[in-house]
């Protein structure tokens, strides 16, 4: 059964550091693997989609990167603004014998930038 | 704006009354997924639809629950006899094509069960 944990649950920093969050997966045989945030009692907002076949994505001050074998991913960001506040989760989607329609979610990991 | 969109947003029910969530995804995406969002958890899925075809639904959707898509197009979600339980986000997202594709999720439809 996949599992997917997020290390650490929350984090605080100060504005302007770089920042990594982590993300581990029971099981490599996945389609992709997504970073999602939250705000506060909305919806999840995609940021970074990494295929299987693929090391990593970036997009601005994120960057994500895949290592299927060893089951873990990373979401690094850079320069963190008070702003980039939020939870942050990652999500497998399984495949090749698992469910191939759903994503399974990490509990996430609640961000804090102090101005 | 295209994105995915939930209705209503909030919703309020006594234990025991029937709830109705409707979801609009993307349009021409022809996937179509409900999860389910308690406090400091991550979501879980519920469902999900191809096109008009449930193809698929988690040990979580109990009897109690029944989700349509009957053109292919926006979705329904029924919760039948609430319990304290169900209170949670229940988000639906959608996507294009297959396993490989982003999802793309909607605000949610936040459920408290008195």
């Amino acid at each position: 059964k996949q599992e997917v944990t997020q290390i650490p649950a929350a984090l605080s920093v100060p504005e302007g550091e770089n920042l990594v969050l982590n993300c581990s997966f029971t099981d490599s045989a996945i389609y992709n693997l997504q970073w999602f945030r939250q705000d506060p009692g909305k919806g999840l907002t995609s940021l970074l989609l990494i295929q299987s076949s693929q090391r990593e994505q970036t997009s601005g001050r994120l960057n994500a990167s895949l290592d299927k074998s060893s089951g873990r991913s990373t979401l690094y960001i850079a320069a963190s603004q008070p702003g980039d506040s939020a939870t942050y989760l990652c999500a497998v989607r399984p495949g090749y014998g698992g469910s191939q329609g759903n994503l399974i979610f990490g509990k996430g990991t609640k961000l804090s930038v102090k101005p | 704006d295209t994105g995915v969109s939930q209705d209503p947003r909030h919703k309020i029910t006594k234990r025991g009354q029937n709830v109705t969530f409707r979801c609009d995804p993307i349009s021409e995406h022809n996937r179509l997924y409900w999860y389910r969002q308690t406090l400091g958890q991550g979501p879980e899925f519920l469902t999900y639809f191809q096109n008009e075809a449930q193809l698929e639904k988690s040990r979580l959707l109990s009897d109690r629950f029944s989700a349509e898509r009957p053109k292919g197009s926006f979705s329904t979600l029924e919760i039948q006899r609430t319990e304290q339980g169900d209170s949670a986000m229940y988000l639906c997202a959608s996507s294009v094509g297959n396993s490989y594709n982003e999802q793309f999720f909607g605000p949610g439809t936040r459920l408290t069960v008195l």
